[in-house]
């Protein structure tokens, strides 16, 4: 099992500039998100999805697109890059259910600087 | 409004030390509560998982405390070693959801 993979590790993207971070996970998880992390807060969820076919908005959503057409896969794509997005990127699996240990794993990261 | 609060920010211990990580939240209803070591670049990965039901949880070295009432959870790392040097996220679900309430991490530094 590769676990949860993600390309690519590093980008430099100018302003306005539009990219998709890949995501792909071999151990058949419902559940897939995307996060980001930037220093001295907490991981943000930006979308998610239960499934495929199905995704949601999650806390800060805005400038990112998803879409789930297989288990395995879930591409984040930036529209039109901002230095605001300038931010280290994670993307997590997991199986679904309340009340099991729904353990999440994480993807190395994407470390993404917008000039 | 759901929160998670962790100290200290960050701490510097001697190897062969042990320690104690603290995370305070405010999420309800509860669901679980993780323990999470980011290291240097890396992704997060799970330490432990912990119900309400439960109130110690061990990982090796690792062990996990929660109580619910108080809404307390601390990680203790026993004789730390070099490889403890990481980030430590404590993570909260609520019930009847499948998001999760990151903490800002504590940043263990352990020198030789």
């Amino acid at each position: 099992n590769a676990g949860v993979t993600q390309t690519p590790k590093f980008q430099v993207l100018k302003t306005g500039q539009s990219m998709t971070l890949q995501c792909a996970q071999d151990m058949n998880h419902e559940y897939m998100s995307w996060y980001r992390q930037d220093p001295g807060m907490g991981l943000r969820l930006i979308h998610y999805s239960v499934g495929a076919g199905i995704t949601d908005q999650g806390e800060v959503p805005n400038g990112y697109n998803v879409s789930r057409s297989t288990t395995e896969d879930f591409p984040l794509r930036l529209l039109s890059a901002a230095p605001s997005q300038t931010s280290v990127y994670f993307c997590a699996s997991n199986r679904l259910g309340q009340g099991t240990y729904n353990e999440q794993f994480f993807g190395p990261g994407t470390r993404l600087t917008v000039l | 409004k759901n929160q998670v609060e962790q100290s200290p920010q960050s701490l510097i211990i001697l190897e062969g030390k042990n320690c104690t990580l603290q995370c305070n939240y405010t999420v309800s209803p509860f669901s679980n509560l993780r323990w999470y070591k980011q290291d240097t670049g890396r992704g997060p990965v799970s330490l432990t998982i912990m119900t309400f039901s439960e109130n110690t949880k061990s990982n090796g070295r690792y062990t996990a405390t929660l109580d619910a009432d108080t809404k307390q959870s601390s990680l203790h790392i026993t004789a730390s070693q070099l490889s403890d040097s990481a980030s430590y996220i404590c993570v909260v679900s609520a019930l009847n959801t499948d998001k999760l309430i990151f903490g800002t991490g504590t940043r263990l530094q352990v020198f030789p």
